[in-house]
């Protein structure tokens, strides 16, 4: 089957770097996502890894370890309005194609 | 209009009533979804529709009944709910050409009271 895991909650401060990180399994491995959710909206797309490796895309990165089912995403220069829920989600292959959803982890900036 | 949208925002409703939630979306995709988020747990699938065909049903009860006309319109039929389906309901849509197809553009969710 697949699984994802989160850290619930991390909290970091504004300016700083904060690296939330997601371990899965999964197989037919066919791609990792990182959704960015404020309270009471909808989930907004990051990021996608497919290959092994880091994704920049300005102040956000992203991480993907085929062989550790690990990934993390990385924020530099923390503003306030990064406060949210991060969702990581895979994608593999189980009888079909399918993305599953890991609970999120919340980041709390601070001041 | 652009992207994922979804009509009613806000619904309340009681266990009695029939209502429908409805998502149009614009980007050409081919593949549409319907999720339950309730407060703090993670994302459900319910439903997955490719080419207006249902492809995955996650073992939701009846009370939910979904249709998809074409590719670009999806609903959720919704009759004698129960207080604990009160959740924020997201549509989202996925497919395209290239890498990362399997991106889903999610909507502005419709939030749920069932009274």
């Amino acid at each position: 089957g697949q699984n994802i895991d989160q850290p619930t909650e991390m909290t970091a401060t504004e300016g700083a770097i904060v690296q939330i990180n997601c371990t899965y399994q999964t197989s037919g491995f066919n791609g990792l996502f990182w959704y960015q959710q404020h309270a009471g909206e909808a989930p907004t797309f990051l990021s996608y890894n497919v290959l092994d490796g880091l994704e920049e895309k300005g102040r956000f990165s992203s991480f993907l370890s085929r062989s550790k089912g690990y990934s993390y995403l990385l924020l530099k220069e923390l503003q306030m309005k990064d406060s949210a829920s991060y969702l990581c989600a895979v994608s593999g292959h189980t009888g079909g194609f399918k993305t599953i959803f890991g609970a999120g982890t919340r980041l709390f900036v601070k001041a | 209009e652009t992207g994922v949208t979804q009509t009613p925002r806000h619904l309340v409703m009681g266990m009695t009533n029939k209502k429908s939630l409805k998502c149009e979306q614009h980007l050409g995709h081919n593949a549409m979804y319907w999720y339950k988020q309730s407060a703090k747990k993670p994302l459900e699938l319910m439903f997955v529709y490719n080419f207006k065909e249902q492809t995955e049903n996650n073992s939701v009860p009846s009370r939910f009944s979904p249709e998809c006309p074409n590719s670009s319109h999806l609903f959720l039929h919704l009759h004698t709910l129960q207080p604990e389906d009160s959740a924020l309901y997201l549509c989202a849509s996925s497919g395209g050409s290239g890498r990362g197809q399997e991106t889903q553009y999610f909507g502005p969710g419709t939030r749920l009271l069932v009274l």
